[in-house]
């Protein structure tokens, strides 16, 4: 079984759009994390978060919305694309506290066009 | 600003041979580190913690300087399959991490045959 998944793992779309990119852990963890990897493959964490609280929202565009319907689920809301959101999102999910590996789902890669 | 600095490679390494990657971090006040590899198009995966003493696991060493701030990784008799990127990752240890993990830019590695 895949211990975390998302969906879709390509997606394409035009500016202005809106998109939504969904992940699941079936791993039992409580905190769960959204990365953004650009074209220079520099992996940067955009939220997490922990038994359904955001808990750190750096500074990403408010256009972007995590949004979690239970701690197994943490979805990402992308309003308005633009080119510049053009990368790879990661998911991924850990027990809290900073000693615990993260594991990470598959990737979604999104290009704007 | 906490930053986590490497150098990028790559690194064209024969196989068989033994190789160095060393990486340095900022914020004295880091408590937790990781080497995670990323292969090609794929989600980066644990590779292993860095403890204060130092530890091995089978052809991969870790070692910590906390006074010089900085981390390393050593492979022995690399093998083809190790030819991935290599990224280091610190957490300053503000509560579950999300907010103090921090990703090197990563460094690539290349073993030939």
């Amino acid at each position: 079984d895949t211990a975390v998944s998302q969906t879709p793992k390509y997606l394409v779309t035009q500016m202005g759009n809106d998109k939504s990119i969904k992940c699941e852990q079936n791993l039992g963890h409580d905190t769960m994390y959204w990365y953004k990897q650009d074209s220079k493959k520099f992996l940067k964490i955009m939220f997490s978060y922990n038994n359904k609280e955001l808990i750190i929202n750096e500074t990403v565009p408010n256009r972007f919305s995590p949004k979690s319907p239970d701690k197994a689920h943490l979805n990402l809301h992308i309003n308005s694309l633009e080119l510049g959101d053009s990368a790879v999102y990661f998911c991924a999910s850990s027990q809290w506290g900073e000693a615990y590996e993260q594991y990470f789902g598959p990737g979604t890669r999104l290009t704007v066009t | 600003r906490k930053e986590v600095e490497q150098d990028p490679g790559p690194f064209n390494v024969p196989e068989g041979a033994t190789v160095a990657f060393n990486c340095t971090y900022s914020n004295s006040a880091s408590q937790s580190f990781f080497w995670y590899r990323q292969d090609c198009r794929k989600e980066p995966k644990l590779l292993m913690s860095v403890y204060s003493s130092g530890n091995e696991d089978g052809r991969f060493t870790a070692q910590l300087n906390r006074a010089s701030q900085y981390i390393s990784l050593l492979i022995r008799d690399s093998k083809l399959s190790d030819s991935a990127t290599y990224l280091c990752v610190v957490n300053d240890g503000s509560g579950g991490g999300a907010d103090g993990l921090t990703f090197g830019k990563g460094t690539h590695l290349i073993i030939q045959p």
